[in-house]
């Protein structure tokens, strides 16, 4: 079974620096995809960045980047120029390709920016 | 694009009493929808999956006959939490897809406190 760790409880980042999360993953396929998500205080889950595990180029979007290091099973989440907006829990999550399957998420890293 | 409702978003009930709580995908068609729990300060955890016109398909150590699911359309699914209990109190998330389709776009939860 495939499992996802994010080793860091909680990250502090002051305003308009920048930030990286961790997240490794274990898993006996070779092609999936991974994601990163963002829940704020209101807790609705929103879509950060998306990898697919056959693609080697890392994902980017806007001020969010990723590092996704396959043979390591690494997949980190770059946060350049970080926002006030930007302060919520961050889940990092795992999905086999093709199949119809949920994802496993990550137990979290509860993000903090510093004015 | 992409957006999924949850109905209601808050709701008490008695213990003993059952609960339905609505999925909507409100600009595709969701061919699977995905049920998740989420307790305070934890991650989500799938509970099910379901297919348009199937019945759905439960993790283990999720009661079936406890979490009723129906997809009854492209566009709508329900949980029930039947003869709810106050251990039953939770976050609920629904997700949904649409088909071919890989990212998963998540509702808003639902909170239920069962007295």
């Amino acid at each position: 079974a495939q499992t996802v760790t994010q080793s860091q409880p909680e990250m502090s980042v002051q305003e308009a620096e920048t930030v990286t999360l961790s997240c490794t993953y274990d898993t006996s396929e070779s092609d999936y995809y991974l994601f990163w998500y963002k829940q704020p205080p209101s807790r609705q889950m929103i879509l950060v960045i998306r990898q697919e595990a056959y693609k080697q180029q890392n994902a980017t979007e806007n001020r969010f980047s990723v590092n996704f290091q396959k043979a390591a099973k690494s997949f980190s989440l770059k946060i350049s120029d970080s926002q006030l907006g930007d302060a919520a829990m961050y889940f990092c999550a795992y999905k086999r390709r093709g199949g119809a399957d949920g994802l496993t998420f990550g137990k979290g890293t509860h993000l903090i920016i510093q004015p | 694009g992409a957006v999924v409702s949850q109905h209601p978003s808050w709701v008490i009930c008695k213990s003993g009493t059952s609960v339905k709580i609505e999925c909507r995908s409100l600009d595709f068609q969701a061919t699977t929808m995905f049920w998740y729990r989420q307790f305070p300060k934890q991650s989500l955890m799938l509970m099910a999956t379901s297919n348009e016109g199937s019945k759905a398909t439960y993790e283990q150590g999720v009661e079936k006959d406890k979490f009723l699911i129906n997809h009854a359309s492209l566009t709508l699914s329900t949980l029930t939490v039947t003869s709810a209990h106050p251990e039953d109190s939770s976050f609920y998330i629904c997700s949904a897809r649409y088909r071919g389709g890989e990212t998963q776009y998540f509702g808003p939860g639902t909170r239920l406190l069962v007295l």
